[in-house]
């Protein structure tokens, strides 16, 4: 039962344009939300995160996006950087449980 | 401030043998949890350990073990070893049992 989904495995922008990636959830408990970003031997880095009793949260180039009745959330990136070229995973989780990660979505950046 | 490392990096193991995966905590950080990502997939939770002692598992069978020292660094034990055990181990620290983690590079385990 996947619990967190990204349903686009991969995603090209062209650099200076917005990047929005998706991520859609089943459990209604969940309570905060993360994104984090992987680059290629290295482990996930923590990127924006969102509680749910906000709608929105914005960091620099970064902003998270919440639709809590539609159990879905969002990160745009805007404008987007060849460094912004990674895999980016949707996380969440209630109280102090375990985070449930999506599969991912590689975004590349085309200069 | 040293982040999360984790050893070996990369290791081959045959069916049936066992392994030790060993993580250091970043500076501060008490709690450690573990995670698998298989091929193509987002990491799974293992099990989180806090101040020593387990706090959360996952759906992994017993046989899927670990440590937390008193240094916080930990440890993660497989026995029996499958082919479906081949994956990406994430260590994971954080201040407290808390949301934000930070993970070091894996550990990559092949299993033959």
């Amino acid at each position: 039962d996947q619990q967190v989904k990204q349903n686009s495995p991969s995603l090209s922008v062209q650099e200076g344009r917005i990047s929005i990636l998706n991520c859609d959830y089943t459990n209604s408990m969940f309570d905060y939300f993360l994104w984090y970003k992987k680059y290629p031997a290295e482990g996930p880095t923590f990127l924006i995160s969102i509680s749910s009793i906000k709608d929105k949260n914005e960091d620099g180039r970064f902003t998270v996006f919440l639709n809590k009745s539609a159990k879905h959330l969002s990160l745009h990136i805007v404008p987007s950087q060849p460094g912004d070229s990674a895999v980016y995973f949707c996380a969440a989780n209630f109280g102090n449980e375990k985070l449930t990660f999506g599969t991912g979505t590689r975004l590349t950046i085309i200069p | 401030e040293t982040g999360v490392t984790q050893s070996p990096t990369h290791l081959i193991k045959t069916r049936g043998q066992q392994v030790t995966l060993r993580c250091s905590s970043q500076s501060g950080h008490n709690t450690v949890s573990w995670y698998q990502q298989a091929l193509g997939q987002g990491p799974q939770f293992i099990f989180q350990y806090y101040r020593e002692e387990e706090n959360g598992r996952g759906n992994f069978p017993p046989r899927f073990s670990g440590l937390q020292f008193p240094n916080y660094s930990s440890e993660l034990n497989v026995n029996a070893l499958e082919l479906d055990d081949s994956a990406l181990y994430l260590c994971a620290s954080s201040p407290s049992v808390a949301n934000v983690l930070t993970f070091g590079a894996g550990s990559r385990l092949t299993v033959l």
